[in-house]
C-alpha cells in the first residue's frame, strides 16, 4: 500500500465551483499534512499546511484533516480560472523532513 | 525576502557525464531536501541535508550525492548521467525541523535533460 494516495484526475469545473481534492494515507502517526500547487514548468507553490487533525482556512482555501480516517481534503471556494494547476498533497513521513507526495490532481476552471 | 533559488534553471547533458545543480536556500533556513519530479514516478524524495549533515536519504542509486555547505547552501550531483535521469530537479528548504509553526519551501527547479 502506498504511503500518500491521491486521485490524478483530471478535474474540470465550471468558475465560480466548489472543488473537493482529497488524498488518503496509510500511516496515522503521521502528523503534518502540506497542500502545494504547481503551475506548469513551475516549481510547488506551499498553499496549506496543517498539523494533526481539524481545519485550516485561508481565504478561499480551506485544509481538513480527518485522522480517524487517514484522508485529507482541500477545498476551494469560487474557483478562478487562475486556479487550473496541479494539487499535490504532501505528508511529513520520514526522520527529519522528508515529505512523501501524492501523485497531484490536474485541475482545469473553466469560464 | 528570497525564495529558494535554483541553478541553472534548464540544462542539457549527454548520457554518461556528471552534472552539478545548486541550491541557496531562505536566509536563515538550515534544512535543504532535494525531490525529482518525473511524469512517471511524480515528486520523490532524495536526500535531506540539515547543519552540513546528511538527515536522510530516498531510494536512489548511488550516482545521486549531495552536499551542504557551512552557508547552508546544497548542491546534489549526478555522475554517469542515463536517459531516466531527465527530470526536474526541485530543491526544498526549512527553517529546521517541522513543527506546528515551520514548514517547507520548494523552489522552481533545475529542468535536467539528458541526451
Amino acid at each position: 500500500q502506498k504511503e500518500v494516495e491521491q486521485d490524478p484526475g483530471p478535474l474540470s469545473v465550471p468558475e465560480g465551483a466548489i472543488v473537493s481534492l482529497n488524498c488518503t494515507y496509510s500511516n496515522s502517526a503521521f502528523q503534518y499534512f502540506m497542500w502545494y500547487r504547481q503551475y506548469s514548468r513551475k516549481g510547488p507553490e506551499l498553499l496549506m499546511y496543517t498539523y494533526s487533525s481539524g481545519n485550516k482556512e485561508d481565504g478561499r482555501f480551506t485544509a481538513q484533516v480527518d485522522k480517524s480516517s487517514k484522508y485529507i481534503s482541500l477545498f476551494i471556494r469560487d474557483s478562478q480560472p487562475s486556479d487550473s494547476a496541479t494539487y499535490l498533497c504532501a505528508i511529513l513521513t520520514g526522520g527529519g523532513n522528508k515529505l512523501t507526495f501524492g501523485t497531484g490532481t490536474q485541475l482545469k476552471v473553466e469560464l | 525576502k528570497a525564495g529558494v533559488t535554483q541553478t541553472p534553471r534548464y540544462l542539457i547533458k549527454t548520457r554518461g557525464q556528471q552534472v552539478t545543480l545548486s541550491c541557496s536556500p531562505i536566509s536563515g533556513h538550515r534544512s535543504v531536501s532535494w525531490y525529482q519530479q518525473t511524469p512517471g514516478q511524480g515528486l520523490q524524495f532524495l536526500f535531506e541535508y540539515f547543519s552540513e549533515t546528511q538527515r536522510n536519504k530516498g531510494n536512489f542509486p548511488g550516482r545521486f550525492s549531495g552536499r551542504q555547505f557551512s552557508n547552508s547552501r546544497s548542491e546534489m550531483n549526478v555522475s554517469t548521467l542515463e536517459l531516466g535521469d531527465s527530470a526536474l530537479y526541485l530543491c526544498a528548504s526549512s527553517l529546521g525541523v517541522v513543527d506546528s509553526g515551520n514548514t517547507i519551501y520548494f523552489g522552481e527547479g533545475s529542468w535536467l535533460t539528458v541526451v
